[in-house]
């Protein structure tokens, strides 16, 4: 089993430009969630799912959507990328969302 | 808005030497999760504590839970350069969106 996924590793966007993170989680969890770790701030949530096809806002949504289309899949989307969108950005899934979250390996996104 | 506070911050430490990280709250959690990251990885789940006062042991690493759930420590014995990285606790409320600390960096020097 690979576990989680996530695609790119690295990225480098410049003011304006968009782009799709991809999550992939093979262990058929139903709840979904995209993080964000910044030096100092912790792990903030920006948005989760509790199930194919639903979506929810967490702490910092604003600047991100995001997709469930599949289970096995969620996608974050910057629309129009910010340096304050520079970040480290983590997947994670679990299976009824009281238990263990398992993480991606990350996608380290910076924004000139 | 509940909060979980961990202390210290940071840890540098010698190899050998025993720490305890700290993880405490105002507000009542019914589990509380323990993880590691490693630097360029995503965390990972160490232990989960469900019952106030409970204590378990990963090894070097003993973890308890607060008798009134709103607090959690870490003691690591003897501790060795693996070690290093970063720990997170979260806590679980009853609306099961895990609250993050922001996590202790330990490092282990040899």
């Amino acid at each position: 089993n690979a576990g989680v996924t996530q695609t790119p590793k690295f990225r480098v966007l410049k003011t304006g430009q968009s782009m799709t993170l991809l999550c992939a989680q093979d262990m058929n969890h139903e709840y979904m969630y995209w993080y964000r770790q910044d030096p100092g701030m912790g792990l903030r949530l920006i948005h989760y799912s509790v199930g194919e096809g639903t979506t929810a806002k967490g702490e910092v949504p604003d600047g991100y959507n995001v997709s469930r289309l599949k289970k096995q899949n969620f996608l974050l989307g910057l629309e129009s990328a910010a340096p304050s969108q520079t970040s480290v950005y983590f997947c994670a899934s679990s299976y009824n969302g009281r238990g263990t979250q398992y993480f991606g390996p990350g996608t380290r996104l910076t924004v000139l | 808005t509940q909060l979980l506070e961990q202390s210290p911050q940071f840890l540098s430490i010698q190899e050998g030497e025993n720490l305890t990280v700290y993880c405490n709250s105002s507000s009542v959690f019914s589990s509380l999760q323990w993880y590691r990251q490693e630097p360029g990885e995503g965390p990972v789940l160490l232990v989960t504590v469900v019952t106030g006062g409970e204590v378990k042991k990963l090894k070097r690493l003993t973890f308890q839970f607060g008798d009134a759930r709103k607090d959690s420590s870490l003691h690591i014995t003897a501790a060795q350069p693996g070690d290093t990285g970063l720990y997170l606790c979260a806590g679980l409320p009853g609306d099961r969106k895990l609250i993050w600390g922001l996590g202790t960096s330990l490092a282990v020097n040899p």
